[in-house]
């Protein structure tokens, strides 16, 4: 298993340009996770899908932000404008209930730097 | 209050101590509770999960679950070097067939050799 794959791992954009983000979660997991991670916030949860159906957004910061989840391998994060406060390290995870611990798998992360 | 307390640290323990990370959670209803392990510059990764009030071990690691007080912990014996890192506690509530994990902000462990 190649476990969740984020790309690309780092991007490094200009204030007011859009940034998308990609996630392709582990194959038959059924939940996936947007969160963003910064050392003052920690990680903080932006959104989660199930079975591709956007379930909880409430940790979305504001309307520069959306996601979306066509099918069941595939994610897309997208910040428009980004902004410099955007700038942190974005993970994907992906988990499946009714596996033994329902943890989740983290993929690698995006490093987002908006200058 | 934040749903998951930790203390931040810098924890520092000498190698072969034994560590002791705590964390605290306001939710009552939560069911399962988790601690990932984060080198600098790498993604969590997930070392323990418990669901019962109690100990649960494996290996040189120690989850214990206090649900009447909201308090769960993670001992780790024998501590390394290469446990250097952030620990993160997260916690989850199931209610309404969710699986959305609430993280701490992570504590960081120093093992000095």
């Amino acid at each position: 298993d190649a476990g969740v794959i984020q790309s690309p791992r780092h991007e490094v954009t200009e204030m007011g340009q859009e940034v998308t983000l990609r996630c392709k979660p582990i194959s038959g997991h059924d939940y996936l996770f947007w969160y963003r991670q910064t050392m003052m916030r920690g990680l903080e949860l932006l959104i989660y899908f199930n079975n591709n159906v956007p379930i909880d957004d409430s940790g979305m910061p504001e309307d520069r932000f959306s996601a979306k989840m066509p099918n069941a391998s595939f994610s897309t994060l997208k910040i428009q404008p980004s902004e410099p406060r955007d700038s942190a390290v974005y993970f994907c995870a992906s988990s499946k209930i009714g596996t033994e611990n329902y943890g989740y798998t983290f993929g690698s992360g995006t490093r987002l730097t908006v200058v | 209050q934040k749903e998951v307390e930790q203390n931040s640290g810098p924890l520092s323990v000498p190698e072969g101590a034994i560590a002791s990370l705590n964390c605290t959670y306001s939710d009552r209803g939560s069911q399962s509770f988790f601690w990932y392990r984060q080198y600098s510059g790498k993604s969590p990764e997930l070392i323990m999960f418990i669901y019962s009030n109690g100990d649960k071990e494996d290996g040189r690691f120690t989850a214990q679950l206090n649900k009447a007080s909201q308090y769960v912990s993670l001992l780790i014996r024998d501590s390394q070097p290469s446990d250097s890192a952030t620990y993160l506690c997260a916690v989850v509530n199931y209610g309404g067939a969710t699986n959305k994990l609430i993280f701490g902000t992570g504590t960081l462990l120093a093992v000095q050799p």
